[in-house]
């Protein structure tokens, strides 16, 4: 059973609002990902890091930024909600060694008004 | 550029066989994964080859060909609660998956 865990689950909210999508894991793994999916379309990473205070940009442009202060704890922060950013965001976490073996959060679904 | 494809959407009977085809064109290879996603939720790690050949996990399978960029997922005794998209994604050169959009299969009774 995956211990990683995203909150808010569903949101809605109101352009040029700022928010920040939750992520954390207690499987002690050092990589973690943010990736956005869209309904039958492939998931695009967004972010990655591979350790506390290591933080990568991934293949989809985005306005989002990350932190990785804890090892455990990894959120996701738009500083300016569009209704571009409207969209499933899924965190997932792998242990080191293990790169093709992601453990996903259950999503947060995000719908900019 | 990286691509990975597979069929949009399949449908089987229950109790029956159906194998879910991908081909890949990545820059490197470290390994190939399956994941299933049931609607509204988030993908389950499967499967994974990194050598050539068959690998066999109860009702499913997979297979890799590495020299033909090719790659299936076999579900045997189908169940209804394989309804689900089947992912497959690459492990390239830099240890990044590269993901397929997905295959939604359709189970009926």
């Amino acid at each position: 059973e995956a211990d990683i865990y995203q909150t808010p689950r569903y949101l809605v909210i109101g352009t040029g609002k700022k928010i920040t999508l939750e992520c954390s894991q207690t499987m002690g793994h050092d990589k973690m990902y943010w990736y956005q999916q869209d309904p039958g379309m492939e998931l695009h990473l967004i972010h990655y890091s591979y350790g506390v205070n290591s933080t990568e940009k991934g293949d989809l442009s985005s306005e989002s930024t990350v932190s990785r202060i804890r090892t455990e704890h990894f959120p996701l922060t738009l500083e300016s909600a569009r209704p571009s950013h409207t969209s499933q965001y899924l965190c997932a976490s792998s242990a080191s060694g293990e790169a093709g073996e992601l453990f996903f959060g259950e999503g947060s679904r995000l719908t900019v008004l | 550029g990286q691509n990975i494809d597979q069929p949009t959407e399949m449908t089987a009977t229950e109790g029956a066989i159906v194998q879910i085809n991908c081909t890949y064109q990545t820059s490197g290879f470290n390994g190939l994964f399956w994941y299933q996603q049931h609607a509204g939720e988030a993908p389950t790690f499967l499967s994974y080859n990194v050598l050539d050949g068959l690998e066999e996990k109860g009702r499913f399978s997979s297979f890799l060909s590495r020299s033909k960029g090719y790659s299936y997922l076999l579900l045997k005794e189908l169940q209804m609660k394989d309804s689900a998209s089947y992912l497959c994604a690459v492990l390239d050169s830099n240890y990044q998956l590269i993901w397929g959009a997905g295959t939604k299969l359709i189970i009926k009774p």
